[in-house]
């Protein structure tokens, strides 16, 4: 079955550079049409989309936020990384990592991390 | 970038009631919409894709509909375990995507 998992530091600094990794089981991200995102949740508040890669290492990113994102994956680890420069409190959040597929119809994420709560505090 | 907005924010209904969740978005999005269902301290769950084809799995008491601009979500029974917050979340300018701003739904 599909899962993937969040995991990294619980707590950085204000300034520091945040490393996340999804290690996910289940699907390959070679394979045509498989992408998987990272997107962020801060306590109280909605869903924000952070970045994507796809199957052909293609990478896109929040406009918001793309001068401090880098996505990259592994896919003989099943790894995908996202680190996340100049880290400040309002980054503070859970972080999640999740499964989407382009071409099949079904543009929604079928399968999510259980999230990593992310404090930014010094 | 496409906004998405949901209204309302927060809706208070009675187990059995049948509640309606709206987004719209701020230009076009055809049919590329998803719905999801977020428990406190829980990942989201994808419901709806497509704007209105029901994810494997979840119950038939979800329904979704609208194209262009204007989306719905509906629970035509709420059961106890349908409390929760939804997100409506966008997709036609995939892979750039946006999320709505949450509801919330509370028992009555």
């Amino acid at each position: 079955q599909v899962t993937l998992r969040e995991s990294g530091p619980a707590l950085v600094k204000p300034t520091q550079t945040l490393t996340l990794t999804c290690t996910f089981s289940g699907f390959s991200l070679s394979t045509s049409g498989m992408c998987v995102s990272w997107i962020r949740q801060p306590p109280g508040k909605a869903l924000e989309w952070l970045a994507l890669i796809d199957w052909d290492d293609d990478k896109y990113y929040s406009t918001s936020l793309k001068t401090r994102l880098t996505i990259s994956k592994d896919t003989s680890k099943n790894q995908v990384v996202l680190t996340m420069t100049n880290m400040d409190p309002v980054d503070t959040a859970t972080y999640y990592c999740a499964r989407i597929l382009y071409g099949s119809g079904n543009r929604g994420f079928d399968y999510w991390g259980q999230g990593t709560l992310v404090t930014v505090s010094s | 970038d496409i906004q998405m907005t949901q209204s309302p924010s927060s809706v208070s209904a009675s187990v059995g009631d049948r509640v309606t969740i709206t987004c719209r978005a701020s230009q076009g999005i055809s049919s590329w919409l998803a719905w999801y269902q977020q428990k406190p301290g829980k990942a989201p769950k994808l419901l709806i894709y497509a704007a209105s084809s029901l994810q494997s799995g979840v119950p038939s008491r979800f329904s979704g509909s609208g194209s262009g601009t204007d989306f719905t979500l509906t629970i035509s029974s709420l059961q106890p375990e349908d409390f929760a917050t939804y997100y409506c979340q966008q997709a036609n300018s995939f892979p750039l995507i946006t999320f709505g701003q949450g509801t919330r739904l509370e028992i009555k």
